[in-house]
């Protein structure tokens, strides 16, 4: 069964400190797969798209990493600001161009 | 360039209405894609279309039609509305590269009550 799995449900850190968010996914052909940011009451926001074939890609304090033999992929938030609260949704697509969302994490970061 | 906008924001229906959710997009993408978002669960598609004249459906279509007869519209109609149909509604919409989706691109979607 294809599905995408995220833990933790949410996480609450302080201001400044790191994070680490975890996504494993089931979901073939694989073809990629995405991290979203996405603010209370707003739509995601793409923040990564990776390939089978990359390990890591970072944007700004967001570095996403992959193991496509361990099919797990993880987003960790370096630096941690205020406005970083938000739920983070892993998405993989597959060959097929079907799109499977996690059910997201939800990041409190408190001053 | 506005991106993806969607209307309205707010909507409340009674059981047995129907209504049109507008999403529109000025960045000349083929792919647009209609989703619901519901408590505890991942995003859900709805429909989606590949270029203006060509729609299809996704996990959850019941109870919904859309059109595509321009690149920039993508109207979502709920036919008769009824409570289950609560959630809020997102249309995305992105570039397709040797047929792959490609980063997908979300308005501020509509949140929805059916009572």
């Amino acid at each position: 069964k294809n599905q995408v799995e995220q833990s933790p449900q949410s996480l609450i850190i302080l201001e400044g400190k790191n994070c680490t968010l975890q996504c494993n996914y089931t979901v073939s052909p694989f073809s990629n797969l995405r991290w979203y940011k996405q603010d209370t009451g707003r739509g995601p926001v793409s923040l990564t798209i990776m390939t089978f074939s990359e390990n890591t890609k970072s944007n700004g304090r967001y570095t996403a990493t992959l193991d496509a033999d361990t099919k797990q992929s993880s987003l960790h938030i370096t630096a941690s600001q205020l406005s970083d609260s938000a739920s983070y949704i892993c998405v993989a697509l597959t060959g097929a161009n079907n799109l499977f969302f996690g059910t997201g994490t939800r990041l409190t970061v408190i001053p | 360039n506005a991106g993806v906008t969607q209307t309205p924001k707010f909507q409340v229906l009674k059981t047995g209405q129907s209504m049109t959710l507008q999403c529109a997009q000025d960045m000349n993408h083929e792919y647009m894609s209609w989703y619901r978002q519901d408590p505890g669960m991942g995003l859900r598609l709805i429909h989606y279309s590949v270029g203006a004249g060509i729609t299809d459906q996704g996990e959850v279509p019941n109870g919904y039609n859309v059109s595509r007869s321009t690149t920039e519209d993508f109207p979502l109609r709920l036919l008769s509305a009824a409570p289950s149909q609560t959630s809020v509604y997102f249309c995305a919409s992105s570039y397709r590269t040797s047929g792959r989706v490609n980063e997908q691109y979300f308005g501020p979607g509509t949140r929805l009550t059916v009572t």
